[in-house]
């Protein structure tokens, strides 16, 4: 099945410093989503790209997405400690359900 | 506040035993979802329900059962048949079926298999 996978599988900043983590997937999307993963919690969606979009932003996220590359990263911009967290990616396969990655482990010090 | 309830969070279940976890929404989101996840994983998809009374067996289907009587809910049977249930269970919702929209999930259930 259709799986985004992320890279790398962990990183750790200190605040402040920008956190960039990446998603390939295998096959043509019509979007692909970016959630977080506070440890012991559920999914919290942070923000959706469309096939037909380069890049978006929502507050200190910024997304982009490269169709030809089948690729995608995730930008946090000034990080804070409490955006430790896990990020996965996830694309939807061919009936709609979305595909989810091994995620990244983002841990940021103070 | 709409949202997606589970419960329990943790459970505790000696080996042979059936347990249920439930998974409630208040959304009136037409689409639900059970995943499974495990440490340093990403989320497998277990089974899923676009209508009521309709559920599909997911990636990893075997040793688990649902049932969708209610648009509310959509609970999870986790069988003595499952051979490795120790996981966090994810149930997730959609607004609609098929669409490969945003998720609304809940706060997990965590099972530990004794």
């Amino acid at each position: 099945s259709q799986q985004g996978e992320e890279d790398p599988q962990a990183l750790s900043i200190q605040e402040g410093e920008n956190a960039t983590m990446n998603c390939s997937y295998k096959t043509s999307i019509n979007n692909l989503q970016w959630y977080r993963q506070n440890s012991g919690r559920g999914l919290v969606h942070l923000i959706l790209i469309r096939s037909n979009e380069r890049e978006k932003h929502s507050g200190r996220l910024r997304v982009t997405l490269d169709t030809s590359k089948k690729s995608s990263s995730l930008l946090i911009t000034a990080s804070r400690a409490a955006d430790t967290a896990s990020y996965f990616c996830a694309t939807p396969d061919s009936w709609g359900k979305l595909q989810f990655g091994a995620g990244t482990q983002v841990v940021v010090t103070p | 506040d709409g949202g997606i309830t589970q419960s329990p969070k943790y459970l505790f279940r000696k080996e042979g035993q059936n347990v249920t976890l439930s998974c409630e929404q208040n959304l009136n989101h037409d689409a639900m979802y059970w995943y499974r996840q495990d440490p340093g994983q990403g989320l497998r998809l277990i089974y899923y329900s676009q209508i009521v009374n309709d559920f599909q067996k997911g990636d990893i289907a075997e040793g688990y059962s649902v049932s969708r009587e209610k648009k509310e809910s959509f609970p999870l049977t986790v069988t003595s048949a499952q051979k490795n249930p120790t996981a966090f269970y994810l149930c997730a919702s959609s607004i609609q079926r098929g669409a490969g929209g945003e998720l609304f999930f809940g706060e997990g259930s965590r099972l530990t298999v004794l």
